[in-house]
C-alpha cells in the first residue's frame, strides 16, 4: 500500500535537545511538506521541497531545519532554537501534476519539557 | 496576501441531515485551487474535495459537494446525509499558482459534531 509514514507517533524531549522527525513516502511524489499544528489551530507551513536536494522556507521556518537527499524522505529537525517546539507535526506529499493535492501522514506529537 | 477564513468554530448537525461549512478566501492570483480536508481525532488529514478557480461546475465527491461562488470568494463544503463518522475538524485550504510551490494555506477549521 502506498502512503506516508511518520515516526514516532509520540515523542518526548528535554528542553535544549535537538530532535529529528521522520517522514517517508512511497507514492513517488516529487513535492514534500512539513506543517505544524497547535491546539485549536489550522496548519502552518514550516518547510517544503519540490525536488530532491532543494527546499524552501515556509511561514514559520525559524528554529527548524530539513534535508531532502532522497525523493522518499524529508526529515525535519526541531532545534533548541525553536522557542515553542511542543506541537503536532504533519508531513505531506503531492504529485507534480495538477491539481497538486497533498496527502498527509499520521503526524508526530512532540512534547518538550 | 492569500488568506482563508472559516468563521464557524463549531457546528452541530442531526444525523442524516445536510450541513454547510463556510469558507471564504482572499487572493489576487487568477489561478488557484481550493481544498477541503477532514481531521478526525486521530490527527491525520484526509483529503475530501478539490475545486479549481477555472472550473465551471461545482465539485462533488460522494456525499461531499463544494458550493463555489467565485464572485463572493466563497467555497463552502456541503455534506449531505450526515453520519456519526463525519464528526471531526474540517479545514478549508487554498493553493496559489504554480509559482507558489504548491503550498497550502489553511483556515482555522470548523469542528463538526453529528448528533444521533
Amino acid at each position: 500500500d502506498g502512503g506516508i509514514t511518520q515516526s514516532p507517533k509520540y515523542l518526548f524531549r528535554k528542553e535544549g535537545q535537538n530532535v529529528t522527525l521522520s517522514c517517508e513516502q512511497n507514492l513517488n511524489h516529487d513535492a514534500m511538506y512539513w506543517y505544524r499544528q497547535d491546539p485549536g489551530q489550522g496548519l502552518r507551513l514550516i518547510y517544503y521541497s519540490q525536488i530532491v536536494n532543494d527546499f524552501q522556507k515556509g511561514d514559520i521556518a525559524e528554529g527548524y531545519s530539513v534535508s531532502r537527499e532522497k525523493k522518499e524522505s524529508f526529515p525535519l529537525t526541531v532545534t533548541s532554537a525553536q522557542k515553542n517546539p511542543t506541537a503536532f507535526y504533519l508531513c505531506a506529499s503531492s504529485p507534480s501534476g495538477f491539481p497538486y493535492e497533498q496527502y498527509f501522514g499520521p503526524g508526530t506529537r512532540l512534547t518538550v519539557t | 496576501a492569500q488568506k482563508i477564513t472559516q468563521t464557524q468554530p463549531g457546528m452541530f448537525v442531526q444525523e442524516k441531515e445536510a450541513v454547510t461549512l463556510d469558507c471564504t478566501y482572499d487572493t489576487s492570483d487568477p489561478s488557484y485551487g481550493l481544498f477541503w480536508y477532514k481531521q478526525p481525532s486521530s490527527g491525520e488529514m484526509i483529503f475530501l474535495i478539490y475545486q479549481g478557480s477555472y472550473d465551471q461546475q461545482n465539485a462533488t465527491e460522494g456525499r461531499y459537494s463544494l458550493n463555489f461562488q467565485k464572485a463572493r470568494k466563497s467555497a463552502n463544503l456541503v455534506i449531505s446525509a450526515s453520519q456519526l463518522g463525519d464528526s471531526a475538524m474540517y479545514f478549508c485550504a487554498m493553493r496559489g499558482g504554480y509559482n507558489q510551490g504548491g503550498k497550502l494555506i489553511f483556515g482555522q477549521g470548523t469542528e463538526l459534531s453529528v448528533k444521533p
